[in-house]
C-alpha cells in the first residue's frame, strides 16, 4: 500500500513569493493534516480538512492556507512567503474515525532566501 | 489546554545499551490519546504506537516497550539493547478525543553509538 506522498521534496523561494505544496493521502484516507517543523520550534499543528472542508487550524496567519480536493489529496498555499517561513512541513493522513494515528509522508523542505 | 513535555532533549548511548525516553503529558481530557513517533534523519516521522487512555496495560513489540502510567500522566518508550539504526529523533504526542490534531513534545534525539 502506496503511503503519504508529497511534492515537491524541495522548494526554494524568495520573500514575497507564493509557495504551494502538494500532499497525497493514503488510499481510503479522508483527512489530511499539516505541520510546520521549523527549526528550534518543534512540530506545530497547521490545518485539518476532511471531507473536503476545512475542519481545524492551528495559530497560524491567515497567509497560510489551503484546500482539499474530491480525491482527498490537498495543497497548502503559503504567501507573502517571510524568511521565518523555512521549514520542514509534513503531511499526515488518516481514516474518519477520531482515536486512529496519523501516517505522515516525508516532507517538503521550504527555504525563503 | 493540552501539553507533552519531552525533557531529554539529547540522549548518547553504547549499542546493546537500553534506554528510556520519557514522556510527561497534561491534558484535561478523560479520554485521549497517546503516540509515539520517530523521525529517521529522513525526516519522515515513522508511526510507532497509539496508547487510549482507558488502556493502561504496557505493550512490548520486539526491543520495544512502552509503559504508561496515567497516576503519573507518563507514557515511555523503551529501547532494549539499543543499536545504531535506532538513531533517531523521537516524538511523544497526545490528541484528546474531538481534537484531531496532534499536540508534539519537543522531541529526544537518541545517539545509538557504535
Amino acid at each position: 500500500e502506496a503511503g503519504v506522498t508529497q511534492s515537491p521534496t524541495h522548494l526554494i523561494k524568495t520573500r514575497g513569493q507564493q509557495a504551494t505544496l502538494r500532499c497525497s493521502p493514503i488510499s481510503g484516507h479522508t483527512s489530511v493534516y499539516w505541520y510546520q517543523q521549523a527549526l528550534g520550534l518543534g512540530l506545530q499543528f497547521l490545518l485539518w480538512y476532511d471531507e473536503g472542508e476545512e475542519r481545524n487550524r492551528g495559530n497560524f496567519p491567515p497567509r497560510f492556507s489551503g484546500r482539499q480536493f474530491p480525491n482527498y489529496s490537498s495543497e497548502l498555499n503559503v504567501n507573502a512567503l517571510e524568511l521565518e517561513d523555512s521549514a520542514l512541513y509534513l503531511c499526515a493522513s488518516s481514516s474518519g474515525a477520531s482515536y486512529v494515528e496519523q501516517y505522515f509522508g516525508p516532507g517538503t523542505r521550504l527555504t525563503v532566501t | 489546554a493540552q501539553k507533552v513535555t519531552q525533557a531529554q532533549t539529547e540522549i548518547s548511548v553504547v549499542e546493546k545499551e537500553d534506554v528510556t525516553l520519557d514522556c510527561v503529558y497534561e491534558t484535561r481530557d478523560t479520554t485521549y490519546y497517546l503516540f509515539w513517533y520517530k523521525q529517521p534523519p529522513s525526516g519522515e516521522l515513522v508511526f510507532l504506537i497509539r496508547r487510549n487512555s482507558f488502556d493502561e496495560q504496557n505493550e512490548i513489540s520486539g526491543r520495544y516497550s512502552w509503559n504508561f502510567q496515567k497516576s503519573t500522566s507518563s507514557f515511555n518508550f523503551t529501547i532494549t539493547a539499543s543499536q545504531v539504526v535506532d538513531s533517531a529523533v523521537y516524538f511523544c504526542a497526545l490528541r484528546g478525543p474531538g481534537r484531531r490534531a496532534l499536540t508534539f513534545g519537543s522531541g529526544t534525539r537518541l545517539q545509538v553509538q557504535p
